[in-house]
């Protein structure tokens, strides 16, 4: 049963315009969701996160925005650069226990100049 | 500033050896965890340490063990290696675990059983 999905398995994007990455979870009881960048040969590093009160979070570019009604929630990049190129994961968790993510299968996001 | 370091980067073994992956972290987190990743998958944590001194399981937890050696240290042991078990592994670690402390993840270890 898979809680966080995210369909598009790879999305291209020209240089300086938007991004949009989505991702569809299951589980109500989420209560953070968050994204993960990551780069060849590195480790996922953390980007931005949502908590389920909330229905936007913005940091510089990125921004994110959760739907609660749909369980849906979206990360824009504005504008995008080449350097955005890496795979981009969405994370559900819940605030009680042991800090559990439960992690979709991941977009591959390449911008081109 | 190393964060979390894996060791080893790669390892190639055959079915029915058993090895540790080492992870260490610097932050003076509470909270370290395993987590393999699988082609086409996201990462699905293996087990995990709430604290120095306990550990527990994640959701697929079958085939590997662990151990929190000190609170900079936490070990993943494949006691007996099958080719199932051929993924990418990252170790991370947070400062408690609570759902919005943001995970700080090594940089894997590739690892293929023959």
């Amino acid at each position: 049963d898979q809680q966080v999905k995210q369909n598009s398995p790879s999305l291209s994007v020209q240089e300086g315009r938007i991004s949009i990455l989505n991702c569809d979870y299951t589980n109500s009881m989420f209560d953070y969701f968050l994204w993960y960048k990551k780069y060849p040969a590195e480790g996922p590093t953390f980007l931005i996160s949502i908590s389920s009160i909330k229905d936007k979070n913005e940091d510089g570019r990125f921004t994110v925005f959760l739907n609660k009604s749909a369980k849906h929630l979206s990360l824009h990049i504005v504008p995008s650069q080449p350097g955005d190129s890496a795979v981009y994961f969405c994370a559900g968790t819940f605030s009680g226990g042991y800090n559990k993510l439960i992690f979709g299968a991941g977009t591959r996001l390449a911008v081109h100049p | 500033n190393a964060g979390v370091t894996q060791t080893p980067k790669f390892q190639v073994l055959k079915t029915g050896q058993s090895m540790t992956l080492q992870c260490a972290q610097d932050m003076n987190h509470n909270s370290m965890y395993w987590y393999r990743q699988d082609p086409g998958m996201g990462l699905r944590l293996i087990y995990y340490s709430a604290s120095e001194g306990t550990t527990d399981k994640g959701e697929v937890p079958n085939g590997y063990n662990v151990s929190r050696l000190n609170k900079r240290e936490f070990s993943l042991r494949l006691e007996s290696a099958a080719p199932s078990q051929t993924s990418v592994y990252f170790c991370a670690s947070s400062e408690i675990g609570r759902g919005n402390q943001p995970q700080h993840f090594g940089d894997g270890t590739r690892l293929s059983i023959l």
